[in-house]
């Protein structure tokens, strides 16, 4: 089966600590997708990345950077953690072309940040 | 940009009972629609999609969804629910020639009641 796996499933982090939420997908998969979801505001795009060290800002990139030396791994970084990043992070990859392939989405990690 | 728009946060039904929900768009270019699910604890799994041809289409837990592009929206639809259709479901578009990123609606809280 394929899968999407984010490392953590729940994280608690204190103010100003550097933190790194790790997604690895093993389906060979081009582009990978980095989403925050908040109550009552859906889905919102913080980084994509389309190839091997390629990185693009979303919607909300702010206070937020992304890695990606590997196909498989996408890695969301908070440089220094606030309180209003408290949120569940969604990563997603997906097959790159003209038409839109589906997502495969992983579990989420729900980050605390105290 | 686009957008995209779920009218209902929150849908209460009855078990056997129909249920529609709506999703609205807006883009000036042709798209592709898609409705995603998120079971409790759970990522986002593609319930339907909507790429070109027959505007109908359907899942294969008896979702169906109708893409109307003089009304721009694309409501989900299902004749008789079940309790394990609890869930929340978001519609998301993609522009044509933009292939690679998903833009999502705010998400509509289905729950089944027995």
């Amino acid at each position: 089966d394929v899968k999407v796996t984010q490392s953590s499933r729940y994280l608690v982090k204190r103010t100003g600590e550097k933190v790194f939420l790790e997604c690895v997908q093993d389906m060979d998969h081009e582009n990978m997708f980095w989403y925050r979801q908040d109550p009552g505001l859906g889905l919102r795009l913080i980084y994509f990345s389309y190839d091997v060290k390629m990185k693009e800002k979303g919607d909300i990139p702010e206070g937020y950077s992304v890695s990606r030396e590997k196909k498989e791994r996408f890695s969301l970084i908070l440089e220094s953690a606030s309180t209003n990043q408290t949120s569940m992070y969604l990563c997603a990859s997906s097959f790159s072309g003209q038409v839109p392939r589906s997502y495969t989405f992983g579990s989420g990690t729900r980050l605390t940040v105290v | 940009a686009q957008s995209v728009t779920q009218l209902d946060s929150q849908v209460p039904v009855f078990e056997e009972a129909p249920v529609e929900l709506r999703c609205n768009y807006s883009s000036s270019v042709s798209v592709y629609l898609f409705w995603y699910v998120q079971y409790p604890n759970q990522g986002l799994q593609l319930l339907l999609k909507y790429l070109s041809g027959s505007t109908l289409v359907e899942s294969i837990n008896g979702f169906e969804a109708e893409f109307n592009k003089s009304q721009t929206s694309f409501h989900l639809r299902k004749p008789s629910v079940h309790i394990s259709d609890t869930a929340e479901y978001f519609c998301a578009v993609s522009k044509s020639g933009s292939a690679r990123q998903l833009t999502f609606g705010s998400g509509t809280q289905l729950t089944v009641l027995p």
